[in-house]
């Protein structure tokens, strides 16, 4: 019974270069969130998605940043042109019921630490 | 909007020490609360939650009761041990309807010494 999987684990990019980052739900959860960790910090929301859909993307930066969750295939969690601010640990979560269930439970992947050098 | 407040660490304490670490929040509606926990260079483990007030999570010797008149959730265990070192997040989820996901404290880090 896989737990939600985060590819890569460690990732460097340098400035400028794209980041992608891949999650793939627990089986039967089709509700997909990514946070965001910065140093000595706690998570912040990122985005909501459902399948095809995103549901809530307050938590995204207006530019450079985007994420899909296609039909088939992983959820992608994509940065262009990264700059070293960028530098974090990006948490994957699903849950197998949507926002304001009650007792709806998230559950989190191991996360991808991306470094801007 | 929705806030969570955690005693800032890192609290060091030594094996089999009793622990309390200090969870307050605030939140639209009836929120669901959880502590999750984070071992170094691993990501987050919920550790245990409740969904209303007055219920009690608990895993693994730690337990941590809803008080919706004090608004907290506070994370105690009786006898901590070097491997309970980590980051413990206290986090909410509204369900309100809102679907802006968990809202976390910014974490304690706990350091047991043998």
């Amino acid at each position: 019974n896989a737990g939600v999987m985060q590819n890569p684990r460690h990732l460097v990019r340098r400035r400028g270069q794209e980041a992608r980052l891949r999650c793939s739900p627990m089986k039967g959860h089709s509700h997909v969130y990514w946070y965001r960790q910065l140093p000595e910090e706690g998570l912040k929301f990122m985005v909501y998605l459902q399948k095809e859909n995103i549901i809530d993307e307050s938590g995204m930066p207006k530019e450079r940043f985007s994420a899909e969750f296609p039909k088939e295939g992983p959820s992608i969690l994509r940065i262009q042109q990264v700059v070293r601010g960028d530098s974090a640990a990006y948490f994957c979560a699903s849950s197998q019921y949507g926002q304001g269930s009650v007792g709806n439970t998230i559950y989190f992947g191991e996360g991808s630490w991306l470094t801007v050098v | 909007g929705n806030s969570v407040t955690q005693m800032e660490g890192p609290v060091t304490l030594s094996e089999e020490a009793f622990l309390t670490i200090n969870c307050t929040y605030t939140a639209t509606g009836y929120p669901s609360l959880f502590w999750y926990v984070q071992y170094p260079g691993e990501g987050l483990q919920l550790l245990l939650k409740a969904t209303k007030a007055d219920d009690k999570g608990s895993n693994k010797g730690f337990e941590a009761t809803y008080r919706k008149e004090t608004t907290s959730f506070h994370l105690e265990k009786g006898s901590v041990q070097v491997s309970d070192s980590a980051v413990y997040f206290c986090a909410l989820s509204d369900q309100g309807g809102g679907a802006d996901g968990l809202t976390f404290g910014k974490g304690t880090h706990l350091i047991i010494q043998p």
